[in-house]
């Protein structure tokens, strides 16, 4: 198993562009979570997603939108970037909510970085 | 609104210490608490998951407790080796909320010197 993917690794934007990042997991986890971390700050929740076709907001959803077309993919979207946007960005996964299998596993990070 | 801190901020100390980290939250409504491992430029390690109804849980050379009343847990590190450091976050899941969202305190950044 891949485990959790995060797709880019890497990337510059100029202020006012787009992208989409791409979460991926091998494991059949129903929840996917998308969190941001600032040096010096510990995760904090962009969005989540309990099951296909949901999302919900967390803590700091705005700027952001994200779309759970499929089980195992996760996207959120820039629409029009922003120098707070910069950030490194994770995405993790778990089997579901209740009970022991309450581990949330992790994927590398995106570092992005908007000019 | 929880709010999770780690003190100390960061924490440097000779091979083979035996060390202390430690997470305080506010809410003692907590779901669970999980300790991670983050070392530089990557992604977070799951190392140990405590639910709110244990009060300890070990794995090799680490040990987490929980006392939920007091809103505290430690991260036990025994024979510290210099491939420890890293950055160690706690994190607390909320009880029962939808999405069981964890919120995270702002870690405790670790060196082992040789």
């Amino acid at each position: 198993n891949a485990g959790v993917t995060q797709t880019p690794k890497f990337r510059v934007l100029k202020t006012g562009q787009s992208m989409t990042l791409l979460c991926a997991q091998d494991m059949n986890h129903e929840y996917m979570y998308w969190y941001r971390q600032d040096p010096g700050m510990g995760l904090r929740l962009i969005h989540y997603s309990v099951g296909e076709g949901t999302t919900a907001k967390g803590e700091v959803p705005d700027g952001y939108n994200v779309s759970r077309l499929k089980k195992q993919n996760f996207l959120l979207g820039l629409e029009s970037a922003a120098p707070s946007q910069t950030s490194v960005y994770f995405c993790a996964s778990k089997v579901r909510g209740d009970g022991s299998y309450n581990e949330q596993f992790f994927g590398p990070g995106t570092r992005l970085t908007v000019l | 609104k929880q709010e999770v801190t780690q003190i100390p901020a960061a924490l440097s100390v000779p091979e083979g210490e035996n060390l202390v980290l430690n997470c305080s939250f506010t809410d003692s409504a907590i779901y669970n608490l999980q300790w991670f491992r983050q070392d530089p430029g990557k992604g977070l390690t799951s190392l140990l998951l405590i639910q709110s109804s244990q009060r300890e849980q070990t794995s090799g050379r680490l040990n987490a407790s929980l006392d939920k009343s007091s809103g505290r847990s430690t991260l036990y590190i025994a024979a510290s080796q210099p491939g420890d450091s890293a950055t160690y976050l706690c994190a607390v899941s909320r009880q029962r909320y939808a999405g069981n969202m964890l919120t995270f305190g702002g870690g405790t950044r670790l060196m082992v010197k040789p």
